[in-house]
């Protein structure tokens, strides 16, 4: 059974610093391309961004709206990928998913950004 | 800003189809897969069509995914109460080097 398992949410303060982990079971994490998706209180999906495997370089793509502020990693010994986000803003408070988009999906962890 | 439009709302009475449409661009749906998603309030997505048609295991075949050009579609036929639920379509975007998620339907059960 595949499992993906978010953690790392909470409250901060605008302006600070986050990091999320989701752990990775039941498939080959490091084929796995995973992205980051969030969904603020009541509203729709938005994709935050992705990082491929490192076989085809590991490389990250991001959201307009977080390019610059959060970055996407992975450490493969350890099956997991990385959110951390920077420069938090009130308007970053949403839950915050981990997928493949093409069919797992963690269930989420929720990050309040409020002063 | 979601880039793929969705109607914000569907219904249908039980045994009733109801379709749900997916409009996008030649850089999105045009040139790449899409994938549907139903969510139930307070819980993550699930996948329900991937790569435009296809069906995981599991899932009933009253779901079913269409696309033509740069539109996609969900069809669900022999709507039931549990198929209460927000739909989302999704697919990457050339242009934007991004996933674009639709803007969401409600599906509602009279």
């Amino acid at each position: 059974e595949v499992q993906l398992v978010e953690s790392g949410g909470g409250f901060v303060r605008p302006g600070g610093s986050l990091t999320l982990s989701c752990g990775v079971s039941g498939l080959t994490f490091s084929n796995a391309w995973m992205s980051w998706v969030r969904q603020a209180p009541g509203k729709g999906l938005e994709w935050v961004g992705r990082i491929k495997s490192r076989s085809v370089g590991g490389t990250t793509e991001y959201a307009a709206p977080v390019k610059g502020r959060f970055t996407i990693s992975r450490d493969d010994s350890k099956n997991t990928v990385y959110l951390q986000m920077n420069t938090l803003k009130s308007e970053d408070t949403a839950v915050y998913y981990c997928t493949t988009i093409t069919g797992y999906w963690g269930h989420g962890t929720l990050v309040t950004v409020s002063s | 800003q979601s880039v793929l439009t969705q109607p914000p709302s569907a219904s249908g009475t039980p045994g009733q189809r109801v379709t749900i449409s997916c409009s996008g661009s030649s850089s999105n749906i045009g040139s790449n897969y899409v994938y549907w998603y139903q969510q139930l309030p307070g819980t993550a997505p699930k996948l329900l069509i991937y790569r435009n048609y296809q069906r995981p295991s599991g899932v009933p075949d009253r779901f079913s995914g269409s696309d033509s050009g740069t539109s996609a579609s969900l069809a669900i036929s022999g709507l039931r109460s549990e198929d209460e639920a927000d739909y989302y379509c999704v697919a990457w975007d050339d242009n934007l080097s991004a996933y674009v998620f639709g803007t969401g339907t409600k599906v509602t059960v009279l």
